[in-house]
C-alpha cells in the first residue's frame, strides 16, 4: 500500500462545476500538506499549503485537511477550462526532514 | 523574482554516455530536489541537497549522483545512460523544506 494515495482519474467535469479532488494517506506523522497543480510539460506550480488540520481558502480553492480521517481534499468552485491540468497532493513530516511524499496526481478535464 | 532556472531544457544523448543537469535555486532558498518524472511512474524523488549536504535520498541506483555548491546551485549527474533514462528531470527549491517547493521548468531528457 503507498503512504499517499490518489486517484489519477481522469475527472472531466462541466465549466462551472465545483470539483473535488482527494487524497488519503497512511502516516500519522505528516504534518505539512500541499496541493500542486501541473500543466502538460511543465513543472508542478504550489497551489495550496496547509499546516496541521482545518481548511485554507484562496480565492476559488480551498484546501481542507482532516488528520483524524487522514484525508485531504482540495474544491475548486466556478471550474473553468484553464484549470484543465494534473492535481497533485503532496505532504511531509518534520522527522523525515520535510521529504514529499506524493499521489499519483489526478487529471482534471473541465469542459467548456 | 527569478524562478528556479534548469538548464537545459532539452537534451539528447546516447546510451552509455553520461550526462549532467543544472539547476539554479531562487536566491536564499538552501534546499534544492532532483525528481524524474516519466508517464508510466510519475514524480519519483532522485534526491535533495540542504546547505551543500545530500538531506534526503531515494530509491535510483547509483548512477544517478548529485551535488550542491556553496551558492546553493545544484547539478545532477547520470552515467552511463540507459533507454529508460528518457524522462523529465525536474529541480525544486524551498527555503527549509516544510513550506512547499517551487519547481523549474525541467530539464527533457531523451536517450537514444
Amino acid at each position: 500500500q503507498k503512504e499517499v494515495e490518489q486517484d489519477p482519474g481522469p475527472l472531466s467535469v462541466p465549466e462551472g462545476a465545483i470539483v473535488s479532488l482527494n487524497c488519503t494517506y497512511s502516516n500519522s506523522a505528516f504534518q505539512y500538506f500541499m496541493w500542486y497543480r501541473q500543466y502538460s510539460r511543465k513543472g508542478p506550480e504550489l497551489l495550496m499549503y496547509t499546516y496541521s488540520s482545518g481548511n485554507k481558502e484562496d480565492g476559488r480553492f480551498t484546501a481542507q485537511v482532516d488528520k483524524s480521517s487522514k484525508y485531504i481534499s482540495l474544491f475548486i468552485r466556478d471550474s473553468q477550462p484553464s484549470d484543465s491540468a494534473t492535481y497533485l497532493c503532496a505532504m511531509s513530516a518534520e522527522d523525515s526532514n520535510y521529504q514529499l511524499i506524493w499521489g499519483a496526481g489526478t487529471k482534471l478535464i473541465i469542459k467548456p | 523574482k527569478a524562478g528556479v532556472t534548469q538548464t537545459p531544457r532539452y537534451l539528447i544523448k546516447t546510451r552509455g554516455q553520461q550526462v549532467t543537469l543544472s539547476c539554479s535555486p531562487i536566491s536564499g532558498h538552501r534546499s534544492v530536489s532532483w525528481y524524474q518524472q516519466t508517464p508510466g511512474q510519475g514524480l519519483q524523488f532522485l534526491f535533495e541537497y540542504f546547505s551543500e549536504t545530500q538531506r534526503n535520498k531515494g530509491n535510483f541506483p547509483g548512477r544517478f549522483s548529485g551535488r550542491q555548491f556553496s551558492n546553493s546551485r545544484s547539478e545532477m549527474n547520470v552515467s552511463t545512460l540507459e533507454l529508460g533514462d528518457s524522462a523529465l528531470y525536474l529541480c525544486a527549491s524551498s527555503f527549509s523544506g516544510q513550506y512547499g517547493y517551487t519547481f523549474g521548468s525541467g530539464t527533457r531528457l531523451t536517450v537514444v
